[in-house]
């Protein structure tokens, strides 16, 4: 069945430094979600890229959405601490319309 | 408006026993679906529903089990329930776009 990877699992930055993380998928996607949980919180939906080649930017999240609809990243520019979490990037099933997750990248900020 | 409602937010239980786990959807949503999370597993969809009846349905055993009501009112049952149960069930509502908005979830742990 259809999968999205999201790499990578686990990030530890300096506060300040960027952060990226990465989703792919082996199909081409029709939209691609994003989504925040905060540590002992429940994920909270941040944006919904629908376009090829689509960049939207909140603050300092910038994400977009590959030309082929096959990938997108989610890129925080000088993290704060208020950053720590597990970023989820979440896609229609082509085939059954479902909502498949990625499984996340949890990033922590060292102040 | 009032965001999703989950209860009970906690829950132990022991092996055998069945739970009963109840959401109360955002007013107007009438799709209601729900996840397990766990640490291992990420976000694994249980199954989606729609005008009281199941639309979607993820790679779950038959032992987890979900209904809906006419008020959009959702509940999942989980009978002879495994030590593997144990996890965070989250439940998401959503309007017309697939955009998900979690409740806070109930943490089950079957001992």
């Amino acid at each position: 069945g259809q999968q999205v990877m999201q790499i990578p699992q686990y990030q530890h930055v300096q506060e300040g430094e960027d952060f990226t993380t990465y989703c792919n998928s082996s199909t081409t996607l029709s939209n691609i979600q994003w989504y925040k949980q905060r540590p002992g919180g429940h994920p909270v939906f941040l944006i919904q890229l629908v376009k090829s080649g689509e960049v939207k930017k909140q603050k300092r999240l910038t994400f977009q959405f590959g030309e082929a609809k096959k990938n997108s990243s989610l890129h925080i520019t000088a993290t704060q601490t208020t950053d720590v979490g597990t970023y989820f990037c979440a896609a229609s099933s082509s085939n059954t319309g479902k909502l498949i997750f990625g499984q996340g990248t949890t990033l922590q900020v060292k102040p | 408006k009032a965001g999703v409602t989950q209860t009970p937010r906690y829950l132990i239980k022991t092996r055998g026993q069945q739970v009963t786990l109840s959401c109360s959807p955002i007013s107007g949503h009438r799709s209601v679906s729900w996840y397990q999370q766990t640490p291992g597993q990420g976000l694994q969809f249980l199954f989606e529903y729609f005008s009281e009846t199941q639309r979607n349905k993820g790679n779950f055993p038959g032992r987890f089990s979900g209904r809906q009501f006419s008020n959009s009112r959702s509940e999942m049952n989980v009978s002879t329930l495994e030590l593997g149960d144990s996890a965070l069930y989250l439940c998401a509502s959503s309007a017309k776009s697939d955009t998900q908005y979690f409740g806070p979830g109930t943490r089950l742990t079957v001992l």
